[in-house]
């Protein structure tokens, strides 16, 4: 049973920033978030992860609130080639992927 | 980065015969390996948890009978669908544990198997 709510889908013009939300309004104290993204007909490609703090990497931006129980994955500058199906996940960091149904998030030229 | 390959990436049979699918860590020792399935435009759906040495665990709803997993060595995990039928037809993707990651993510995921039964 995935423990997140994330929008079915979303639109994003190529060159700005994609936005994607999370709610994780149950997420307990030893979990940590996850960002996974899959683009068609292929395997998942982790993207970041965090516990508390908001966390950069080459791929993106993991903004998670206060009371941790909502984050927000940035990309910069979205491009054609980000264009996937984008899962956020709760999890403990040794545990299984329990996949929801994520963010479809399509990126305009 | 750690790098799972799964073999084959596609593989049509004919219903009855049964299917190998194989999951590889390549540059790291997986003492645990996940197996999932997925249908189009579905998310993907976790049938089992393989580990080294050990009979596998499988979620509830799937058929150990059915979907035969072998984790015999550290580098290697295989699932089997026996007397494969059309319904059986999905993507297949294997995931590998690294252990020693540190800090940085521990999960890395196959290409994935498109099965198709005839």
């Amino acid at each position: 049973d995935a423990k997140t709510t994330q929008p079915t889908s979303m639109d994003c013009a190529e060159g700005r920033a994609a936005n994607l939300p999370c709610n994780h309004s149950t997420i307990s104290g030893n979990e940590y978030v996850y960002w996974y993204r899959q683009i068609h007909s292929q395997g998942p490609q982790y993207i970041i992860h965090g516990l508390k703090n908001n966390e950069t990497n080459e791929m993106a931006s993991l903004i998670i609130t206060e009371d941790r129980k909502s984050s927000t994955l940035i990309l910069p500058h979205a491009t054609l080639r980000d264009t996937a199906v984008y899962y956020c996940i709760v999890r403990v960091r040794d545990d299984k992927i329990i996949f929801g149904k994520g963010t479809r998030l399509h990126i305009l030229p | 980065g750690a790098v799972v390959s799964q073999h084959p990436s596609r593989v049509i049979c004919k219903s009855g015969t049964s299917v190998k699918i194989e999951c590889r860590s390549l540059d790291f020792q997986a003492t645990t390996m996940f197996w999932y399935r997925q249908f189009p435009k579905k998310s993907l759906m976790l049938m089992a948890t393989s580990n080294e040495g050990s009979k596998a665990t499988y979620e509830q709803g799937v058929e150990k009978d059915k979907f035969l997993i072998n984790h015999a060595s550290l580098t290697l995990s295989t699932l089997t669908v026996t007397s494969a039928h059309p319904e059986d037809s999905s993507f297949y993707i294997c995931s590998a544990s690294n252990p020693l990651t540190g800090s940085k993510e521990k999960l890395f995921f196959g290409s994935g198997t498109q099965l198709s039964v005839l």
